[in-house]
């Protein structure tokens, strides 16, 4: 499995963007990256996913690098419903693994 | 809301019980994933199901075990609680398939404290 290093922290203010980066150098060529978040003790979340090429959904859109070894998610516009642990895991077809993620406080 | 429903919310026993928690995937979902979530281990993988049959093992204790039924609810029984079982218990189901799917839609959960 990629290792996968992620800040402890960070805080974004309401309605600005935020990006939360990964760094997963060690990612495999059929390990997908995977983000997730969990809002205070709930079910984890999904957010998106991508190979190698940027996408985007009604959440967030994901930014991965060339070579694959980072990926950034980005929430165009934080709300304070948007505090919560990311969790970024780089995965084929294997269980998901979660470290210990950022935890994003959006701020008013 | 994701579709997920698991009972009970919450789960208060003593050392050396057992207890079953119960998870009800969504609509439609023949996978079934048991994770538990503690405070020095953090969220961690324990065992899959598709369609009534166990397709993947995690890090999970002998004294626990699970199974999925023919209406696709699945049960998680722990036994011969300890200390360190008190954590945070999650279900979560993904769309058919007899692999394994990351897309995956998690439950609230069951809180369980051993005392």
């Amino acid at each position: 499995d990629a290792k996968t290093t992620q800040p402890t922290s960070m805080d974004c203010a309401e309605g600005r963007a935020a990006n939360l980066p990964c760094n997963h150098s060690t990612i495999s060529g059929n390990e997908y990256v995977y983000w997730y978040r969990q809002i205070h003790s709930q079910g984890p979340q999904y957010i998106i996913h991508g190979l190698k090429n940027n996408e985007t959904n009604e959440m967030a859109s994901l930014i991965i690098t060339e070579d694959r070894k980072s990926s950034t998610l980005i929430l165009p516009h934080a709300t304070l419903r948007d505090t919560a642990v990311y969790y970024c895991t780089p995965s084929g077809n294997t269980p998901l693994v979660f470290g210990k993620g950022t935890r994003l406080s959006v701020i008013a | 809301d994701s579709g997920v429903t698991q009972t009970p919310k919450h789960l208060i026993t003593a050392t050396g019980q057992r207890v079953t928690l119960r998870c009800s995937p969504r609509s439609g979902d023949l996978s079934v994933y048991w994770y538990q979530q503690s405070l020095d281990q953090g969220l961690q993988f324990l065992i899959h199901y598709y369609n009534g049959e166990e397709r993947a093992k995690g890090n999970i204790l002998e004294r626990f075990s699970a199974q999925q039924f023919p209406d696709l609810h699945s049960e998680l029984n722990l036994s011969s609680l300890e200390l360190g079982d008190s954590a945070l218990y999650f279900c979560a189901s993904s769309a058919s398939s007899g692999g394994w799917v990351n897309e995956q839609f998690f439950g609230p959960g069951t809180r369980l404290t051993v005392l």
